[in-house]
């Protein structure tokens, strides 16, 4: 496997139904990142894990809870969700990289886990 | 005001011609500039960064950026069918911070 992996790949659940998504990077990153994405929304930042320990909680509704048991994974967890969580949810890495211009984040993207909420 | 404002298209140009992409922020703290493509039913994809006031050109993507005015585009030189896509402008003041995402213009590059 390389890059980062994200399961499921697609994902149907009830509203009473508890499920989890996975994400795993092969990239030695040191970021995580849970995003997402609506139709015809921008990406929404859920959580960001910085050396395995969460740096941004966007607002987001109790029933998503994350976490992330060490560099290379991060999960999910999904209970009591209401259809209008119905998204695609993408999961990214990344590192500091430093260049001429100067250091930025780059970002890798897994495939996402669409997830419908019936 | 949207933090991160793109129009969300679609641009249509016909193959050859130069494809210009705009993107205005909010956050006059932004530091870094990105711009990701996303194909269809594909997650998004890095292809540029820009950091400094000006042009940075990559193959046949020039980002240019204005701090001042608070702007951010990408132009596709050549445009090729295998272009259309849906561009994500993003920025973030830096480090680990919070990257704010654009809704993304849809480029269509007509044969």
């Amino acid at each position: 496997e390389t890059g980062v992996t994200q399961t499921p790949r697609h994902l149907v659940m009830g509203m009473t139904n508890k499920k989890s998504l996975k994400c795993e990077q092969h990239l030695g990153h040191n970021a995580m990142y849970w995003y997402k994405q609506s139709a015809k929304k921008p990406l929404e930042l859920m959580f960001v894990y910085s050396l395995e320990e969460r740096v941004e909680n966007n607002s987001v509704p109790s029933r998503f809870s994350p976490e992330c048991p060490n560099s290379s994974h991060l999960f999910l967890h999904l209970h009591t969700l209401q259809p209008e969580d119905s998204a695609l949810y993408l999961c990214a890495s990344s590192q500091m990289v430093t260049s001429l211009e100067g250091s930025y984040n780059e970002q890798f993207f897994g495939p996402g886990t669409r997830l419908t909420v019936l | 005001q949207k933090e991160v404002e793109q129009n969300s298209g679609p641009l249509s140009v016909p193959e050859g011609a130069i494809a210009s992409l705009n993107c205005t922020y909010s956050d006059r703290g932004s530091q870094s500039f990105f711009w990701y493509r996303q194909y269809s039913g594909k997650s998004p994809e890095l292809i540029m960064f820009i950091y400094s006031n000006g042009d940075k050109e990559d193959g046949r993507f020039t980002a240019q950026l204005n701090k001042a005015s608070q702007y951010v585009s990408l132009l596709i030189r050549d445009s090729q069918p295998s272009d259309s896509a849906t561009y994500l402008c993003a920025v973030t003041r830096g480090g680990y911070q919070k990257v704010t995402f654009g809704i993304g213009t849809k480029l269509q590059v007509i044969p």
